[in-house]
C-alpha cells in the first residue's frame, strides 16, 4: 500500500528548531519529487518545499533561510528542517509525493496526489 | 507570483444538487490546475487535475473545466459524503511556487 507517515511534530519555543520526518511505503522517495504543505488553524494550504528526485530543492518565501527538505534514501523517508521558528509557522505539515506534467518543455511537478496525515507543529512560549 | 481566487467561499446546498465552484489565477496558466477535497481533520485529497482528468478512483459526478485563467469545479448530483471545503491549485510556476485557492466550504442546507 502507497502510504505517508509524518512524525515529529509538536510544542516548540520561538526561535527554536524541530525535525519533521515522512516515512513512505509502497514506492520511493528518491524516485519521486515531493514536498511539505501546510495548513495553520482553521486556515487554507500553504505550499512549503519541494525537493525533486535529482535533488533540487525550492522553498516558499515565508521559510526559506529558515527550513531545510532532504531525504534518505536508505530509510526512504523525507524530512523538514525547521530553524527560527516563529508563531506564524504554527501549522499542521504534511508530506506529499507528487506527479509530474510537461511545461514549457520541462519535466515539472504538478499535483500533490499521495498525502499523509499530518503532524502539528505548535510555536508558542 | 501567481495568486488564485475562489468564489463562492462558502455555499448550502442539498443533496441531489448541482455544485458550481469557480477558481480564477491571477494570470494565465493553461491547463495546469487541480482541485482537492479536504474533510475536516482529514488530509486533502486530489480530485482533478490538468483542469478536467478525473483522478483514478474518484467518481464521476466531479468534473473539471477551463483553461487560461478561469476554471470550474462541477458536482453533478451532490452526495453527503461531498460536504467538505475544496481547493484549487496551481502548478504553472517556474521555478516551483505552488499556489492554492483560499477553499470553498461546501455545507448542508
Amino acid at each position: 500500500e502507497v502510504q505517508l507517515v509524518e512524525s515529529g511534530g509538536g510544542l516548540v519555543q520561538p526561535g527554536g528548531s524541530l525535525r519533521l520526518s515522512c516515512a513512505a511505503s509502497g514506492f520511493t522517495v528518491s524516485s519521486n519529487y515531493m514536498s511539505w504543505v501546510r495548513q495553520a488553524p482553521g486556515k487554507g494550504l500553504e505550499w512549503v518545499s519541494v525537493i525533486y528526485s535529482g535533488g533540487s530543492t525550492y522553498y516558499a518565501d515565508s521559510v526559506k533561510g529558515r527550513f531545510t527538505i532532504s531525504r534518505d534514501n536508505s530509510k526512504n523517508t523525507l524530512y523538514l528542517q525547521m530553524n527560527s521558528l516563529r508563531a506564524e509557522d504554527t501549522a499542521v505539515y504534511y508530506c506529499a509525493r507528487m506527479t509530474l506534467v510537461v511545461v514549457t518543455a520541462i519535466l515539472s511537478p504538478d499535483a500533490f496526489d499521495i498525502w499523509g496525515q499530518g503532524t502539528m507543529v505548535t510555536v508558542s512560549s | 507570483d501567481i495568486q488564485m481566487t475562489q468564489s463562492p467561499s462558502s455555499l448550502s446546498a442539498s443533496v441531489g444538487d448541482r455544485v458550481t465552484i469557480t477558481c480564477r489565477a491571477s494570470q494565465s496558466i493553461s491547463s495546469y490546475l487541480n482541485w482537492y477535497q479536504q474533510k475536516p481533520g482529514k488530509a486533502p485529497k486530489l480530485l482533478i487535475y490538468a483542469a478536467s482528468s478525473l483522478q483514478s478512483g474518484v467518481p464521476s459526478r466531479f468534473s473539471g473545466s477551463g483553461s487560461g485563467t478561469d476554471f470550474t469545479l462541477t458536482i453533478s448530483s451532490l452526495q453527503p459524503e461531498d460536504f467538505a471545503t475544496y481547493y484549487c491549485q496551481q502548478s504553472y510556476s517556474t521555478p516551483p511556487l505552488f499556489t492554492f485557492g483560499p477553499g470553498t466550504k461546501v455545507d448542508i442546507k
